[in-house]
């Protein structure tokens, strides 16, 4: 079975882009979920969403939003990137009812 | 709110010597929780949970809930276990995990 793949692998923006990250999920999987990964701050939960639907959602500010559509893919979408929105974009999926996550590779996006 | 807290950020230690992981958390309810790997350029993988109560790689891991710790142990350490370690907590099934900030484990030849 494949793995939780994340595109694109590297980014680098300039400081009030925008970017749109995707994941799809292990097949069968229909929860998704996001984090950030930096040194200060370590993992941090941005949201989650399953059947299309969010779930739950992490403390992070309205220019962090997400969707997921019908075949469980998920995109993130950052606006007016900041420099400290520079971070490891790691997504999970897992089934239903299950707590086990499996964590893609991540994206790395770097914010100029 | 729930919160987990690993004390240290680094452990280096020699093959053969024991392991001790230290991670407390801290939630009002009955949580979930579970150790996750990170090794150098590998994605971050589920090493185990508390409520499969088994050993994996040598690794164990007891629930305290009096002193609400999750403490992750091996006694005798790898070079193949340096990795960081992140402890984590969910408060239930459909719920986020809340990690804690992680530890780098160091095992010498």
């Amino acid at each position: 079975k494949a793995g939780v793949t994340q595109t694109p692998r590297y980014l680098i923006k300039t400081r009030g882009q925008q970017v749109t990250l995707s994941c799809s999920p292990i097949s069968g999987h229909r929860s998704v979920s996001w984090y950030q990964q930096t040194p200060g701050q370590g993992l941090q939960f941005l949201f989650e969403y399953f059947s299309e639907t969010q779930r739950n959602k992490g403390n992070f500010p309205g220019r962090f939003s997400g969707r997921q559509f019908s075949n469980s893919r998920s995109e993130m979408n950052v606006s007016t990137l900041e420099l400290g929105d520079s971070a490891l974009y790691l997504c999970a999926s897992r089934l239903a009812g299950v707590n086990e996550q499996f964590f893609g590779p991540g994206t790395r996006l770097t914010v100029l | 709110a729930q919160r987990v807290t690993q004390p240290e950020k680094l452990l280096s230690v020699f093959k053969g010597a024991p392991v001790e992981l230290k991670c407390n958390y801290s939630y009002s309810g009955s949580p979930e929780l579970f150790w996750y790997v990170q090794y150098s350029r590998q994605r971050l993988q589920l090493l185990l949970r508390h409520i499969s109560r088994e050993s994996i790689k040598g690794f164990t891991a007891d629930l305290n809930k009096g002193e609400t710790s999750f403490h992750l142990k091996k006694p005798f350490a790898q070079e193949e276990d340096s990795a960081m370690y992140y402890c984590a907590l969910s408060s239930g099934a459909n719920s986020k995990l809340t990690f804690g900030k992680g530890i780098t484990l160091s095992v010498r030849p």
